[in-house]
């Protein structure tokens, strides 16, 4: 069974403090993993897709990588603004999954001033 | 602008009764996909459809409908049936022919059943 799982639950840091998430994953084989970032009472927001172990992709503050087990999401000094949960999604490569994602529960990320 | 729109953005109903949830898109893509998300937890994946006029049971499909009879609308039907229907509703759309899969989210519907 394909798994995703995210940790910390909650991440608190202050303002230019730099940390990492991390998603762990388990699937016959991947396609590709995804990250998003979601605010209270909002869709998820797409922030990048990683498809080989060694892959690095960066946005402003963020900078996601991928091994063959685990994604990291690097925030560098972090601004409130930054506060959000971080969805991590992996799309298994069996063919009976189709098309769906499964995701992770989430890293819920304050950043205090 | 593409994007997917969800409508309402707010649902109230009284126990029994049957809702219906908008869900439109405009980016051409071929999948659409319905979530659940409870407070504190993840996505829960409700039904989903990769083509018109079919689509296939998630893991909490059970209370729900769905219908695909157009490829930009995906309209979910939450039915008395659903023992536990407030939740926050999402829609979502991605290709499926050509890399990335990625899927795209509307803003969601925020249902409460009393």
């Amino acid at each position: 069974e394909d798994q995703v799982t995210q940790s910390p639950e909650a991440l608190r840091l202050q303002e230019g403090e730099s940390s990492s998430l991390n998603c762990s994953y388990t699937v016959s084989g991947l396609r590709g993993l995804f990250w998003y970032r979601q605010d209270p009472g909002k869709g998820p927001e797409f922030l990048f897709t990683l498809y080989s172990a060694g892959e690095e992709k960066e946005k402003e503050r963020l900078k996601a990588t991928l091994t063959k087990k685990e994604s990291f999401l690097h925030i560098t000094a972090p601004k409130p603004e930054d506060s959000a949960t971080y969805l991590c999604a992996v799309h298994p490569r069996g063919e009976t999954s189709g098309s769906r994602l499964t995701f992770g529960e989430g890293t819920q990320l304050t950043v205090n001033p | 602008d593409g994007g997917i729109t969800q409508s309402p953005k707010y649902l109230f109903r009284k126990e029994g009764q049957n809702v219906t949830l908008s869900c439109e898109q405009n980016l051409n893509h071929d999948a659409m996909y319905w979530y659940r998300q409870d407070p504190g937890q993840g996505l829960r994946l409700i039904y989903y459809s990769q083509i018109v006029n079919d689509f296939q049971k998630g893991d909490i499909a059970e209370g729900y409908s769905v219908s695909r009879e157009k490829k930009e609308s995906f309209p979910l039907t939450v039915t008395s049936a659903q023992k536990n229907p407030t939740a926050f509703y999402l829609c979502a759309s991605s290709k499926i022919r050509d890399t990335p899969y990625e899927q795209y989210f509307g803003p969601g519907t925020r249902l409460t059943v009393t």
